[in-house]
């Protein structure tokens, strides 16, 4: 695709609901981050795809949380039994490099998907 | 462990005028990259300007120049002659070359650009 795409823009769970928010990024990218945005605050790290290999996920806040990335291209962030902490924007990004050849490489973000938990 | 701080919660310029983001950064490793990215009220974040610790001159790209003083360790972004679209909340960001490569942020800027 022309970008990176994510979806849903907004999703409204209850507490306790398990959700499920999709990345679609710049076709060909090897490399995925998945970001944590609360309100007025900048982007936290959750984790890295290198391809389908997750090697990073040290920045996930608790074992609710479960990201993946099967063939290498789409990837699911998954939050089981959602509380309201988990309110925020998560945004998705893509990378054509991977390790060190990111050090000098922009991510292209996705628009985010906004969670709401009530 | 890398440390962005950005001091400046919101700024206020008027349009044409140039405005100065601050951001300091603390890292113990040499290598590394300093990005800025600014983001509109339609959330995604888009890529401004780059500079990596071993780059010799200031980055610049159309009005957008990073005042880079290694010795500092401050990479401010200078916007000049400043135009209403500029008004959007403003991150800088660095990537370390060792260890985890990965983008951290400052919580940002909030500039707002009057008429």
């Amino acid at each position: 695709g022309a970008g990176v795409s994510q979806s849903p823009r907004y999703k409204v769970a209850k507490r306790g609901q398990d959700v499920a928010l999709r990345c679609d990024p710049i076709s060909g990218h090897v490399s995925l981050f998945w970001y944590q945005q609360a309100l007025g605050q900048g982007p936290e790290f959750l984790t890295y795809f290198q391809n389908e290999a997750q090697l990073d996920k040290s920045g996930l806040p608790s074992d609710r949380f479960f990201a993946e990335r099967p063939e290498g291209s789409v990837s699911t962030l998954k939050i089981q039994r959602t509380q309201q902490e988990d309110s925020a924007v998560y945004l998705c990004a893509s990378s054509s490099q991977s390790g060190t050849g990111l050090i000098n490489e922009k991510l292209f973000f996705g628009s985010g998907t906004q969670l709401s938990v009530l | 462990a890398q440390k962005i701080t950005q001091t400046q919660p919101g700024m206020f310029v008027q349009e044409k005028e140039a405005v100065t983001l601050d951001c300091t950064y603390d890292t113990s490793d040499p290598s590394y990259g300093l990005f800025w990215y600014k983001q509109p009220s339609s959330g995604e974040m888009i890529f401004l300007i780059y500079q990596g610790s071993y780059d010799q001159q200031n980055a610049t790209e159309g009005r957008y120049s990073l005042n880079f003083q290694k010795a500092r360790k401050s990479a401010n972004l200078v916007i000049s002659a400043s135009q209403l679209g500029d008004s959007a909340m403003y991150f800088c960001a660095m990537i370390l070359i060792q260890g985890a490569q990965k983008l951290v942020f400052g919580q940002g800027t909030r500039l707002t650009i009057n008429p």
